[in-house]
């Protein structure tokens, strides 16, 4: 079965700092993957997901992740952090059977300024 | 287009009242998802269906709660005698086409629903 585990329930940086949040995912088959933003109230944004394409996947407001089969990871980079930045992180992989998504717990980033 | 609509946005219940949460995928979808999110929790799979069909409900429980996606109409969570235990976030996501298909974007997420149960 597959799963996801994240490391860090909470995260802070400083305005400018490199944003680093870890996933680590478990599955028995070549998985799809996904990251998502959740701001205050609102429901989840896809920010980018690899689907066996290229390993280092870009995605929205400067966010990339590489998958690294080696070591079962998916994490969510950022060069530079923003105030608006700060939300909740969820690293999701797809069920091997495809018809759902199994979320991590969760990454709240915080940004100071 | 609009995106997936939920309703309504917050639900006050009292023990052992019904609770019902509609949810209208875009225009387009027949994959809906159902989601919940405890406090200080991440997302909870519940429930997936494809027009008029449960296909995956292995996140429900096995009591108090059903789900169904008509042909006609929206996508309905209902929850029968409500505990303080089920006070939570219902997320329901939409998709046209499965997940593991590759030309397949990704979920589109509604709002959600905050049901808080007295």
């Amino acid at each position: 079965a597959q799963s996801v585990t994240q490391l860090g329930s909470h995260v802070s940086v400083s305005e400018g700092a490199l944003v680093l949040l870890r996933c680590n995912y478990s599955s028995s088959v070549p998985p799809y993957l996904f990251w998502y933003v959740q701001y205050p109230n609102q429901g989840l944004q896809l920010l980018l997901k690899y689907t066996s394409a290229a390993t280092l996947v870009k995605g929205i407001n400067g966010f990339e992740a590489e998958f690294k089969k080696s070591e079962t990871s998916f994490h969510l980079t950022k060069p530079s952090a923003h105030m608006s930045d700060a939300a909740e992180y969820f690293c999701a992989v797809s069920d091997n059977q495809g018809g759902k998504l199994i979320f991590g717990q969760g990454t709240e980033l915080s940004v100071k300024p | 287009n609009a995106g997936v609509m939920q309703n309504p946005r917050h639900l006050v219940r009292r023990r052992g009242q019904e609770a019902r949460l509609r949810c209208s995928p875009m225009k387009g979808h027949s994959h809906v998802y159902w989601y919940r999110q405890l406090p200080e929790e991440g997302l909870k799979f519940m429930v997936y269906l494809q027009k008029e069909n449960i296909i995956d409900e292995s996140g429900m429980p096995k009591e108090r709660f059903s789900a169904e996606f008509p042909k006609e109409g929206p996508s309905i969570l209902r929850i029968q005698q409500v505990v303080r235990g089920d006070s939570a976030a219902y997320f329901c996501a939409s998709s046209p086409l499965s997940l593991r298909d590759p030309t397949n974007e990704k979920l589109f997420f509604g709002s959600g629903t905050q049901l808080s149960v007295l």
